[in-house]
């Protein structure tokens, strides 16, 4: 199993720009999850999602929309990339959320916006 | 809001020693609790994780205790070694129902040889 994958891995952005991540699990998880993470900060949810077709904001989500309509596809779309929205994306996925569930990570992607 | 923290942001030690990298949380309604190493450039990777009914757990080379008292977490690395240089993060679980995890801003562990 590949586990959780990211594209791109880098991307730079001009103010105003959008753009979609790309994130994969072939595990057969059921939830998925966005992060963002700051330098020097840890992994804050942007959004969740708990099935295809159900999705839930998470901590920081403004700026951002998700998808889920297939179990193994996670995309997450920036339609007006601003500088704060600079950072380490990370998406993940696990089993169930319900009870005690540990997530599984992709590499990441990063993303510069000026 | 209730947060996850770190008391270091910073370890370094020799080779060879063993190390102790703390976490305190608030909540006191957290009931699953995970460590995770991340690497330059990479993901978090899934060290080892401890429910709320046990005090120790124990993985290969990591031992992890839980204080729930002082709500207080550590993650005990014995013989640590270079490859263990990276940064930790503690993550609780909410219990929400959904696996929701808040992670502490992370501790980074410097091993010189």
């Amino acid at each position: 199993n590949a586990g959780v994958t990211q594209t791109p891995k880098f991307r730079i952005l001009k103010i105003g720009q959008s753009m979609t991540l790309q994130c994969t699990q072939d595990m057969n998880h059921n939830y998925m999850y966005w992060y963002r993470q700051d330098p020097g900060m840890g992994l804050k949810l942007i959004y969740y999602s708990v099935g295809a077709g159900i999705t839930d904001k998470g901590e920081v989500p403004n700026g951002y929309n998700v998808s889920r309509s297939t179990t193994e596809d996670f995309p997450l779309r920036l339609e007006l990339a601003a500088p704060s929205q600079t950072s380490v994306y990370f998406c993940a996925s696990s089993w169930s959320g319900v009870g005690q569930e540990t997530q599984y990570f992709g590499p990441g992607t990063r993303l510069l916006v000026l | 809001g209730e947060s996850v923290g770190l008391h270091l942001p910073t370890l370094s030690v020799q080779e060879g020693d063993n190390s102790i990298i703390n976490c305190a949380y608030s909540n006191s309604a957290s009931d699953y609790f995970i460590w995770y190493k991340q690497e330059s450039g990479k993901g978090p990777q899934f060290i080892i994780d401890i429910r709320s009914n046990m005090d120790k757990r124990q993985g290969q080379r990591v031992t992890v205790l839980l204080n729930k008292t002082v709500k207080h977490l550590s993650l005990q690395i014995a013989a640590t070694q270079p490859g263990d240089s990276a940064v930790y993060f503690c993550a609780e679980n909410m219990s929400s129902g959904y696996s929701t995890l808040t992670f502490g801003k992370g501790t980074m562990l410097l091993v010189s040889p």
